[in-house]
This record gives structure tokens, C-alpha cells and sequence, in this order.
């Protein structure tokens, strides 16, 4: 159980472009989902926090504008990188709360994303 | 602030025994996670403490002092497979997680 998906896990875009990258819950609802962005041989920085039916809350220096959260459902958050450039290229992970009291955090695969 | 420390790079042989430290200063206390990471994937959970003492999961045991804002992640029987990184993270008063920047561990045969 708790599985979380995340799509696409590979998009090249070009600059100027926006993407949408999904992430659902598969077996389980989640109240909470976090986004978090990885840059080579460094750790996960989180990006922002999602709760279901509210605006997320953006983490400091994270620019909410660029980076359009929507948490339309228990098991579904979407990140839109928008007008992307070359230094947003990165591995966006999103992880998923069930809830359960454990606060462990489930992970999607991740989606690399590269800005030509 | 809030600082979480781990060593960035570990090296062991296959079958061996490895310990990863790992040192924490944060504002509160709610559990401490320990992931593995594989070079392009994303983390997978391997432990949680909350309270001091060892947990032994396999061949994997994560070990806690709250006192001493202390923990380790120990491996037995190395494989080769358990060449990754691991994260050390802690998850503060807010409920938010500190991420460790990481401990890449190589196994060499």
C-alpha cells in the first residue's frame, strides 16, 4: 500500500514553455502533499506544502507565481512550472501524507525536468 | 537555526558492517526518518525513531538519543545493492521535515 505516482517522470521543454507535473495517491487519500525539488548531489528542498482545498503554502524564496500548486483532491497535486528556464531544470519529487499519525512521508518517482 | 548533519561520503566492502551518524539541532522534536536514495530515484523510507533506542528492521537498524540530538543508521551484511544515498531527516515542532543533506555510501566488493 500507499503508492504514490507521479507524471510524466521525463519532460524537456523549451524555455518560455510551461509544465504540469501530476502527482496522485494511488491507494490511499492524503490530506497533505509536499513538493520538493532536487538539484544534483544535494539533498531535497522543500518547495511547498499542499493541503486539499486550500492555496499551499510556499516555502521562502520559492516564487508561488512560477510554481502553481493545485490540490483539486484527496489524491491528486499538480505542479505547473511556469515560463520555465535552464535553472529550473531539476528532479521534482512530490511525497504524500496519509495521515495516519506517523507523519511519514510517501514518495513519488520523481519527474526530471529539462529546460533547453 | 535549524541544522541537520551527516558525513557526505562513506565507503565499505561487500558483507561488511557500516554506521551512519547522524547529529541533529532543530526547534522541537517529533521523530527522526532515515531514507535510502538511489542515484535518479526518489527517496524510500526505511526508518523512523521517536523514541531513544534501537530499532532493528533486517539487516537495517536505526538507533536514537534525544538527549544527545544523536542518531545512527546501521547496515549489516553490506550488498552491493546498498550502495545509495541516505537521508537523515528530522521532523521539527512545526511537523515539517529538516532534511539531512545526505550520507552517499559506496560498497566496494
Amino acid at each position: 500500500g500507499a503508492v504514490v505516482s507521479q507524471h510524466p517522470s521525463r519532460v524537456i521543454c523549451k524555455s518560455g514553455t510551461s509544465v504540469k507535473i501530476e502527482c496522485r495517491s494511488l491507494d490511499f487519500q492524503a490530506t497533505t502533499m509536499f513538493w520538493y525539488r532536487q538539484f544534483p548531489k544535494q539533498s531535497l528542498m522543500l518547495m511547498a506544502t499542499s493541503n486539499e482545498g486550500s492555496k499551499a503554502t510556499y516555502e521562502q524564496g520559492v516564487e508561488k507565481d512560477k510554481f502553481l500548486i493545485n490540490h483539486a483532491s484527496l489524491t491528486l497535486s499538480t505542479l505547473t512550472v511556469t515560463s520555465a528556464h535552464p535553472e529550473d531544470s531539476s528532479f521534482y519529487i512530490c511525497s504524500a501524507d496519509p495521515g495516519q499519525g506517523l507523519s511519514q512521508q510517501y514518495f513519488g518517482p520523481g519527474t526530471r525536468l529539462t529546460v533547453t | 537555526g535549524q541544522n541537520i548533519d551527516q558525513p557526505t561520503e562513506m565507503t565499505a566492502t561487500e558483507g561488511a558492517i557500516v554506521q551512519i551518524n547522524c547529529t541533529y539541532q532543530t526547534s522541537g522534536f517529533n521523530g527522526l526518518f532515515w531514507y535510502q536514495q538511489h542515484a535518479g530515484e526518489a527517496p524510500t523510507f526505511l526508518s523512523y525513531n521517536v523514541l531513544d533506542g534501537l530499532e532493528e528492521k533486517g539487516r537495517f537498524s536505526s538507533f536514537l538519543s534525544r538527549s544527545k540530538g544523536y542518531s545512527y543508521l546501521l547496515l549489516k551484511e553490506l550488498q552491493m545493492k546498498d550502495s545509495a544515498s541516505y537521508l537523515c531527516a528530522v521532523l521539527d515542532s512545526n511537523y515539517q521535515l529538516i532534511w539531512g543533506a545526505g550520507t552517499k555510501l559506496i560498497i566496494k566488493p
